[in-house]
């Protein structure tokens, strides 16, 4: 079975400052999402990531993924106020099924 | 609007009775999956449906949950005597083929609905 694992589940920051959000998966897959949501709404879609050494950027949002490694990585720069969401992860099986990881928390305070 | 049309967004239930909630995919996706997030939670994949067929029910809790997906019209995730547990965020995604999904396109994901079992 699939299983995707995000890390950390909440994560402080502060403004100016960067940070990485790590994603581990445990099967063969060349597909990764990255999604975020505020609060009571919908999942907004970040990034899709497609081969090994995908690297994607969007503002100071930052996804790579390492498919030997298993590995996604989402690096923020220079946090500021408005990202504060929660963001996930998915892999897709192959089968039309998004494994989501469990979700890392972010707050962003002066 | 091109986007996943969820209805309602939000949805209250008495225990005991049934819930049918609503998704219309994008135009011309022909793929539909049904999430689930309880409360502080990440989704929970329910189902997968081609139009009048379902491809993947695996995560469908086995009693109660049903979902289809007709030739015409919406999918209907529908759950019947419903408990307080089953309070939860329920999403509906879309996709195009196989091929395009696999070529980036991702996954839609519509606004949800907030079913509340009181």
């Amino acid at each position: 079975e699939l299983k995707v694992e995000q890390n950390p589940l909440f994560l402080s920051m502060q403004e100016g400052k960067n940070y990485t959000i790590y994603c581990n998966y445990s099967t063969t897959s060349d597909r990764l999402y990255w999604y975020r949501q505020d609060p009571g709404k919908s999942l907004e879609s970040l990034f899709v990531l497609l081969s090994n050494g995908a690297v994607k950027q969007e503002g100071r949002l930052m996804a790579s993924l390492d498919t030997k490694a298993r590995l996604s990585t989402l690096h923020i720069t220079a946090a500021v106020h408005d990202l504060s969401a929660t963001y996930f992860c998915a892999v897709d099986d192959s089968w039309g099924k998004l494994q989501f990881g469990a979700g890392t928390q972010v707050v962003v305070t002066p | 609007n091109a986007g996943v049309m969820q209805n309602p967004r939000h949805l209250v239930r008495r225990r005991g009775q049934e819930a049918r909630l609503r998704c219309s995919p994008v135009k011309g996706h022909s793929h539909v999956y049904w999430y689930r997030q309880l409360p502080e939670e990440g989704l929970k994949f329910m189902v997968y449906l081609q139009k009048e067929n379902i491809i993947d029910e695996s995560g469908m809790p086995k009693e109660r949950f049903s979902a289809e997906f007709p030739k015409e019209g919406p999918s209907i995730l529908r759950i019947q005597q419903v408990v307080r547990g089953d309070s939860a965020a329920y999403f509906c995604a879309s996709s195009p083929g196989h091929q395009e999904r696999f070529s980036g396109y991702g996954y839609t994901f519509g606004s949800g609905t907030r079913l509340t079992v009181v």
